[in-house]
């Protein structure tokens, strides 16, 4: 049974930078396909891009069009912990961030979330 | 992108209806379709994958059906902890993984 303990809240400002952290106990980080969903308030979900491991050291990342050069995922295998890093905030991007890992682009298991605001 | 359309967006029933929520995918999908449950302030909760293929420990009132562009997931009989919200999801294509609006399932 994999399980997925997401960082805390966080407020930012407009312009600013986030990094939400995932946490995987039950199995190994490197054995994982990690993705990254969000979901403002009161809407429906929305895929952010995938971190797939691959043999050797890098691996491999998938991201939304919608969020090309703004996202940036990343894992470290030390401590079976991924990250997904969102820069130049907007009021829009405040929604509740789930980590979520599944073997063919499906989802098992999900991290509890972290909610996000973005406001001045 | 493959746009996933869910109807209907809202559903009043009661505990004990047959329930039945339909989901339109703007290409051919195959059968690479899930369903998900989202409780308000919790996570999504798979259900089926493969179109109609049972999670384990989802309870078999639960039931996917469909292919190609069309999917249907039912439920059997409605139970209390049933009053939610449902999402489909295609992942035959990661250009990007879409989902569905959604379907809230109300008391009726």
């Amino acid at each position: 049974q994999v399980h997925l303990v997401q960082s805390g809240a966080e407020v930012k400002k407009p312009g600013a930078s986030m990094k939400v952290s995932c946490k995987v106990s039950g199995n190994t980080l490197s054995e994982l396909s990690m993705h990254w969903v969000r979901q403002a308030p009161g809407k429906g979900l929305e895929w952010m891009g995938s971190f797939d491991p691959e043999d050797g050291e890098e691996g491999e990342t998938i991201y939304a069009q919608k969020f090309q050069g703004r996202v940036t995922m990343t894992e470290d295998t030390s401590t079976d912990t991924a990250y997904m890093e969102l820069s130049s905030l907007r009021s829009e991007d405040t929604a509740v961030y789930y980590c979520a890992t599944g073997s063919l682009g499906y989802f098992h298991y999900w991290g509890q979330g972290t909610l996000v605001t973005v406001s001045s | 992108d493959i746009q996933m359309t869910q109807s209907p967006s809202t559903l009043s029933a009661s505990v004990g209806d047959r329930v039945t929520i339909s989901c339109r995918a703007s290409q051919s999908i195959s059968s690479w379709l899930a369903w998900y449950q989202q409780e308000p302030g919790k996570a999504p909760k798979l259900l089926i994958y493969k179109a109609s293929s049972l999670e384990s420990g989802v309870p078999s009132r639960f039931s996917g059906s469909g292919s190609g562009t069309e999917f249907t997931l039912t439920i059997s009989s409605l139970q209390p902890d049933d009053f939610a919200t449902y999402y489909c999801q295609q992942y035959n294509s990661y250009s990007p993984l879409t989902f569905g609006g959604g379907t809230k399932v109300e008391i009726k």
